[in-house]
């Protein structure tokens, strides 16, 4: 099994300021990542695959990179809407695996 | 707008069984491979299971392999999970999750809202 591992667990920004978060794989899954967001009380939405490529309706100042192990979702100036639960996902391999997900609050 | 509703949710004593439906539409169901993915309270997310769209291939997380049991009628629209010899340990928000793609990468563009499941006695 491939074990994704987010950090940190929990990030406090002021908003307008910039956030970086960061999900391992303990194997390589390519750039077959995945990044959902999650507020309190609702589903996952999601967010960008590839690795890098935001999903329909998803703002430019979110942004992905990487491939093999490492891999960062930044969002570039946090708006309100922006404080939430980061999640990554594999998907290259079987069972799929998500990371425990970074909390993005308010600094 | 693709909705995906679960129900069957609820209370159920350690060693009981539970079944779960998701009932899907605004796209071609049969075209999409289907999972569920749960939720402990307080929680990260955990793959569960999945199906392809015909429904011939099913694929399990080792902590439900052997107890669950996912299945899918496609000309109902609807995806379901069979829960068996349940433990507390399977207590979460169950959510049933679209697949991006018609064929290939399991990654999930829509969720639906949920259905609790409570294990105790």
């Amino acid at each position: 099994e491939i074990v994704m591992t987010q950090s940190p667990a929990t990030l406090s920004v002021s908003p307008g300021e910039r956030a970086t978060l960061s999900c391992r794989a303990s194997q390589s899954v390519r750039d077959n990542l995945a990044w959902y967001q999650q507020k309190p009380g609702q589903p996952p939405k999601f967010l960008m695959y590839g690795a890098s490529i935001r999903a329909t309706g998803i703002p430019a100042r979110l942004s992905g990179s990487g491939s093999g192990t490492e891999f960062t979702l930044t969002i570039s100036s946090l708006q309100s809407e922006d404080f939430a639960v980061y999640y990554c996902q594999q998907y290259n391999n079987w069972p799929l695996t998500f990371g425990g997900g970074t909390k993005v609050e308010i600094k | 707008e693709v909705q995906l509703l679960e129900s069957g949710g609820g209370l159920v004593q350690p060693g009981g069984s539970l079944r779960l439906s998701c009932a899907a539409s605004q796209f071609t169901f049969s075209n999409y491979a289907m999972s569920w993915v749960r939720q402990a309270p307080g929680k990260g997310l955990e793959w569960v299971s999945a199906i392809s769209g015909s429904g011939d291939s099913t694929y399990y997380a080792d902590s439900v392999k052997g107890r669950f049991t996912i299945s899918r009628d496609n000309p109902k629209n609807t995806l379901y999970l069979q829960m068996s010899s349940l433990r507390a340990e399977d207590t979460a928000v169950y959510y049933c999750a679209k697949v991006f793609y018609p064929s290939g990468s399991n990654l999930f563009d829509y969720w639906g809202q949920g259905t609790l499941v409570t294990v105790s006695s």
